[in-house]
């Protein structure tokens, strides 16, 4: 079946680099996603990244992916408090009609201090 | 319209009663999902339309919960005889098509259903 396993807690001074790390089981995952949850919010998609692919950069955001080790991280350069949120890793397997039902882990908790 | 809206945004009922649940997705949207998060947990898919159609049901957990999107547009769940378990966020989300951007989800708020 599918896991997805995050750490639950990350605290970083603002200024810092933030990296969340993010491990997943099904080797036929298709996409990989980061979703931001802020309180009373949705889950904002904040970068996704094609299985074929290593890495993508999005402004501050870095995302690695390791297809070998299962291993997706999440990279915030020069962190702001504004970045204090719940960052969700989910993954899509490759099942044909499947597409767009996602795996979450259970979220990361980051929390930026001034 | 400008996002996914849900409604009502919180909703509190008592065990036993039944509750409907609204999504409107972003205009144009081809498909529509539904998921549940419970506290300190990720969301879970529940099921999935396209168009009309409905595609995937395989997460709803028992047959109190059901869902409809007659005219494609629209998506209402329903959960039958509510359980104090079935407390949570239900969350629906969007996206733009069958073959494109087809992995692209847009989730709305939510909705909070607290049952007493």
């Amino acid at each position: 079946g599918e896991d997805v396993e995050q750490s639950l807690f990350l605290s970083v001074r603002e200024g810092d680099s933030s990296v969340i790390n993010c491990t997943y089981t099904d080797s036929s995952s298709t996409y990989l996603y980061w979703y931001k949850q802020e309180p009373g919010a949705g889950l904002q998609l904040l970068t996704y990244i094609f299985s074929n692919m290593d890495m993508k950069q999005d402004q501050r955001l870095t995302v690695l992916l390791n297809k070998k080790d299962k291993h997706l991280s999440l990279r915030i350069a020069d962190t702001q408090t504004g970045d204090s949120a719940i960052y969700f890793c989910a993954e899509t397997p490759d099942r044909g009609s499947t597409l767009g039902r996602l795996y979450f882990g259970r979220g990361t908790q980051l929390t930026v201090w001034p | 319209g400008a996002g996914v809206s849900q409604s009502p945004r919180y909703k509190v009922t008592k065990r036993g009663q039944d509750v409907a649940l609204r999504c409107d997705p972003i205009s144009g949207h081809v498909s529509l999902y539904w998921y549940r998060q419970a506290l300190g947990q990720g969301p879970e898919f529940l099921t999935y339309f396209n168009y009309e159609a409905q595609q995937d049901k395989s997460g709803l957990p028992n047959d109190r919960f059901s869902a409809e999107r007659p005219e494609g547009s629209i998506s209402t769940l329903t959960i039958q005889r509510t359980e104090q378990r079935d407390s949570a966020m239900y969350r629906c989300a969007s996206s733009p098509g069958q073959k494109v951007k087809r992995e692209k989800l847009f989730f709305g708020s939510g909705t909070q259903l607290s049952v007493l």
